[in-house]
């Protein structure tokens, strides 16, 4: 069966400081990968998706980069944190070319202080 | 332009009571249908999905789905409600355009013991 890993599941990181999350998708090979974030209160923002290695669309202009090193493994970056980055981020995978629903990560908590 | 709109932002319903949340999507033709829950704190589960076929769709949890064309609706149901249900609940369509999944704003189920 397919299962989704993200870590670190909290973060805490001061304003201009680096970020990296990570997330790995087991199980399947050559899956859709999707970033997604939530505000506090809010709903679902996608920020960028895959559909292949070094194959990333970004939806959102934004402080954040994608990448996508290896075929299961999605990685959100920033260089310089901003208090706006705080938030739920969610990775999700989507089986390519097959059904259209997502499965979901646990989510990482980022709080930019 | 395609939407997804979740009228209610939050429901508060009593243990034991039925439930029905509203969705309904904006779009030319019939999408794929989904409906997702969060637990607080956490990624979020696919509960049911409507592709064609049968418009009362059963999914986990004891929830089900009904399909109605007419109303472009996908109102989310349960007979009889566990605290273990407070979550959000999202609706989420795929248009035969593409593939990506466009979210409702999601609502807020509340349990009153």
């Amino acid at each position: 069966s397919q299962t989704i890993h993200q870590w670190p599941a909290t973060l805490v990181q001061p304003v201009g400081s680096p970020l990296s999350l990570e997330c790995t998708v087991e199980g399947t090979s050559n899956p859709n990968l999707y970033w997604y974030r939530q505000a506090a209160g809010r709903g679902l923002q996608l920020l960028f998706y895959s559909i292949g290695i070094d194959q990333i669309s970004s939806e959102v202009p934004q402080n954040l980069s994608a990448s996508r090193p290896q075929d299961r493994q999605f990685i959100l970056s920033s260089k310089k944190l901003l208090l706006s980055d705080s938030g739920f981020y969610l990775c999700a995978w989507r089986q390519n070319d097959r059904a259209y629903e997502q499965y979901f990560g646990p989510g990482t908590r980022l709080t930019v202080t | 332009a395609q939407s997804v709109t979740q009228p209610d932002i939050h429901i508060t319903v009593s243990e034991g009571a039925s439930l029905e949340l509203r969705c309904n999507y904006s779009y030319g033709a019939t999408p794929y249908l989904f409906w997702y829950v969060q637990s607080p704190g956490q990624g979020l589960q696919l509960l049911l999905k409507y592709f064609s076929g049968d418009t009362l769709v059963q999914g986990i949890k004891g929830f089900e789905a009904e399909f109605k064309r007419s109303q472009s609706s996908f109102n989310l149901r349960k007979p009889s409600v566990h605290w273990s249900d407070a979550a959000e609940y999202f609706c989420a369509v795929v248009p035969y355009s593409n593939y990506q999944l466009i979210w409702g704003a999601g609502t807020k189920l509340i349990i009153k013991p």
